[in-house]
């Protein structure tokens, strides 16, 4: 497949280990923020949201955290797979009509 | 449970063509948003339709591109003369409402190369 970003900031953790893939975001009247897989070769594929009335969301071995202070999300996986590997974009509304995407973070889980 | 479909996967074409990258949303989705990704921007938006009216194209580069939904279950992205820069994976995503209140679902890209 395709590399999606050769310039990507990586982060490297250990298989087992617990991961946290950080975001900022831009725009403080955002209300609704995704967290997206990309695998290569595929499309982002939706893993966790979260609203802007709350500051923490769980899923399956995910957790998405919002600080609205300082505009920031982040995502937790816990004991990284290697089938967790791949590239991690969050995305935050645009005024209720489109997602603005940011740049990516790329996870390698190490055997 | 289909997705959304994209066609073709590749494109390899020359300077000058015309090309044409297709999609298929989800059944019953009724916004759909076209992106492309390279690695210097990342994931831009391009033009996104609600209920078949495009509502915003002002991601599009330039004259060269157009996109087109004639109905529910189709729409086109074309660029005509093609450019080596226009080289990226372009993405399709359908969302099940006209606004940012639901996750968008992503095709897995038609990647164009343009000698």
């Amino acid at each position: 497949g395709e590399s999606v970003g050769l310039h990507l900031p990586t982060l490297s953790v250990q298989e087992g280990d617990n991961s946290i893939i950080n975001c900022a975001y831009s725009n403080s009247a955002s209300d609704y923020f995704i967290w997206y897989k990309q695998e290569s070769g595929k499309g982002p594929q939706f893993i966790i949201d979260i609203r802007s009335n709350m500051d923490k969301r769980q899923g399956q071995r995910v957790t998405v955290l919002l600080n609205k202070t300082v505009k920031h999300l982040s995502l937790q996986i816990a004991a990284t797979q290697p089938g967790d590997s791949a590239v991690y974009f969050c995305a935050e509304d645009n005024y209720g009509q489109n997602f603005v995407f940011g740049p990516g973070t790329r996870l390698s889980v190490l055997p | 449970d289909a997705g959304v479909i994209q066609s073709p996967r590749h494109e390899v074409t020359e300077m000058g063509q015309e090309v044409t990258l297709r999609c298929k949303p989800i059944s019953g989705h009724n916004s759909l948003f076209w992106y492309r990704q390279t690695m210097m921007r990342g994931l831009e938006l391009l033009i996104y339709f609600n209920n078949n009216v495009p509502i915003d194209d002002s991601g599009m580069p330039e004259d060269r591109f157009s996109a087109k939904m004639p109905n529910a279950s189709f729409s086109t992205l074309k660029i005509q003369p093609s450019e080596p820069r226009d080289s990226a994976v372009y993405f399709c995503a359908s969302s099940p409402t006209g606004d940012t209140n639901s996750p968008l679902h992503f095709g897995n890209g038609t990647r164009l190369t343009v000698t």
